[in-house]
């Protein structure tokens, strides 16, 4: 079955223990991206990834690191996490290949990550 | 950026026809618009998308007027189930992978 997988879907921790949030897809997607959704803000992008070894900022890449060292895996690596990352995160990933931002995302189940 | 508008919430009663609007004033000539849907606790679901004119699913269908500056998500027969988020997107080339601006979507609630 075609998926986007993250782990853990549900993570409580204290400020300044490093994380991992892993993100894997079977789809063979070249694109895959991190959002966080807060209450009343909706779905904002954290990073991005077009392919293999890149990666750039979404809108708030602030606290958080991504690597991209396969093609199915993206995870999301908060350094030391603070409350305000507090939050509902999910992963994305798409086709987008040669430019064709209009292939759909594909969503994972999201993590709700609780910083205290 | 092709940032997009929508209303907030809206309420339905089962077996209605429901329509969404969504604006988007500064689309790209390459630009597609894709309407997605979220219930709580998961992942948003792609629903529908499309260039111009009309597009229909087993789902939804889209109407895009002429200049494309808005587009119109129609639920035919809405049931309980179909209470969620909705969530309007444009992108393309032009717009780029960075910049698929979500917004907050509509909150539809369908009531018995």
């Amino acid at each position: 079955e075609a998926q986007v997988t993250q782990n853990p879907r549900y993570l409580i921790t204290v400020t300044g223990k490093k994380l991992t949030v892993t993100c894997s897809q079977n789809m063979n997607h070249e694109y895959m991206s991190w959002y966080r959704q807060d209450p009343g803000l909706g779905l904002r992008q954290i990073y991005y990834s077009m392919n293999v070894e890149v990666t750039d900022k979404g809108d708030v890449p602030e606290g958080y690191k991504v690597s991209r060292k396969e093609k199915r895996n993206f995870p999301l690596i908060l350094e030391s996490p603070s409350p305000n990352q507090t939050s509902l995160y999910f992963c994305a990933s798409s086709t987008f290949q040669q430019g064709a931002y209009n292939s759909p995302l594909h969503f994972g189940n999201g993590t709700r990550l609780t910083v205290t | 950026l092709a940032k997009t508008t929508q209303p907030i919430s809206m309420d339905s009663y089962e077996g209605q026809e429901v329509n969404i609007t969504c604006s988007h004033n500064n689309i790209a000539t390459n630009d597609y618009i894709t309407w997605y849907q979220q219930f709580p606790s998961q992942g948003p679901r792609f629903i529908i998308q499309g260039y111009k004119t009309k597009v229909t699913n087993e789902v939804a269908s889209l109407f895009i007027p002429a200049d494309r500056k808005s587009s119109t998500l129609s639920l035919p027969r809405v049931s309980l189930s179909d209470t969620a988020v909705y969530y309007c997107l444009v992108g393309g080339p032009q717009t780029g992978a960075n910049n698929l601006f979500f917004g907050t979507g509509t909150r539809l609630t369908v009531i018995p």
